[in-house]
């Protein structure tokens, strides 16, 4: 079945720490996003590619890098900087292609829970 | 610039009530509306989509939403909640592209409770 596989589900940083998310889609989606999602507030955009090697900053990108080497694959790196990195972060995907809006919904995985230990 | 408001961040009905969720957005063009549900420790899930095609829109598990542009709504709807229905939803708008691309801007989202 195709979808969106995000490792690990449950994660851990220490201080100082850098620590890397995985998200790997199989869908062939050529658009792939980050979002963090804290109680009450929704989802806030991180980053997001809309092709490969290209990406763009969202609303809450301080403290957070990404890459986008292969089309199947957009990992997060939550860096030592982000100081209150304690979240639900969810990734996404959609076939939309660049132009005035988008039409295509995106397909979330079931994101990785991240805490300070 | 896109938006949207969840009015509402707790409903709670009966099993077999009438589930209402509201969906208010802003948008500077013709707007392409989502809703999404979320489990507990889970991604979203689409449950229904507005692309201009019909005002009246049929997603999964018995949900429906009706854009009403005069009104700028778009509210979720469900004749008879059921148990299972208990969950988060959110609301979400497409972005313009010198807003954020292809993404979507989300509300805050509506925890929905129902007891038996």
């Amino acid at each position: 079945d195709g979808g969106i596989t995000q490792s690990p589900k449950y994660l851990f940083r220490k201080e100082g720490q850098n620590v890397t998310l995985s998200c790997e889609q199989n869908l062939n989606h050529d658009a792939m996003y980050w979002y963090r999602q804290d109680p009450g507030q929704g989802l806030r955009l991180i980053y997001y590619s809309q092709i490969v090697n290209d990406f763009q900053k969202g609303d809450i990108a301080e403290g957070y890098s990404v890459s986008r080497e292969k089309k199947e694959s957009f990992p997060l790196t939550v860096t030592s900087a982000q100081k209150n990195p304690t979240a639900f972060y969810l990734c996404a995907s959609s076939t939309a292609k660049p132009g005035p809006i988008m039409r295509q919904p995106q397909h979330f995985g079931d994101g990785t829970r991240l805490s300070i230990l | 610039a896109q938006s949207v408001t969840q009015l509402g961040s707790h409903v709670s009905v009966s099993e077999g009530a009438l589930v209402l969720l509201r969906c208010n957005y802003s948008s500077s063009v013709p707007p392409y509306l989502f809703w999404y549900v979320q489990y507990p420790n889970q991604g979203l899930q689409l449950l229904l989509k507005y692309t201009s095609a019909a005002t009246l829109v049929k997603g999964i598990n018995g949900f429906e939403a009706e854009f009403k542009k005069s009104e700028t709504s778009f509210h979720l709807t469900k004749p008879s909640a059921h148990m299972s229905d208990a969950a988060e939803y959110f609301c979400a708008v497409s972005a313009t592209a010198n807003q954020a691309g292809t993404a979507l801007i989300f509300g805050k989202g509506t925890t929905l409770s129902v007891s038996s």
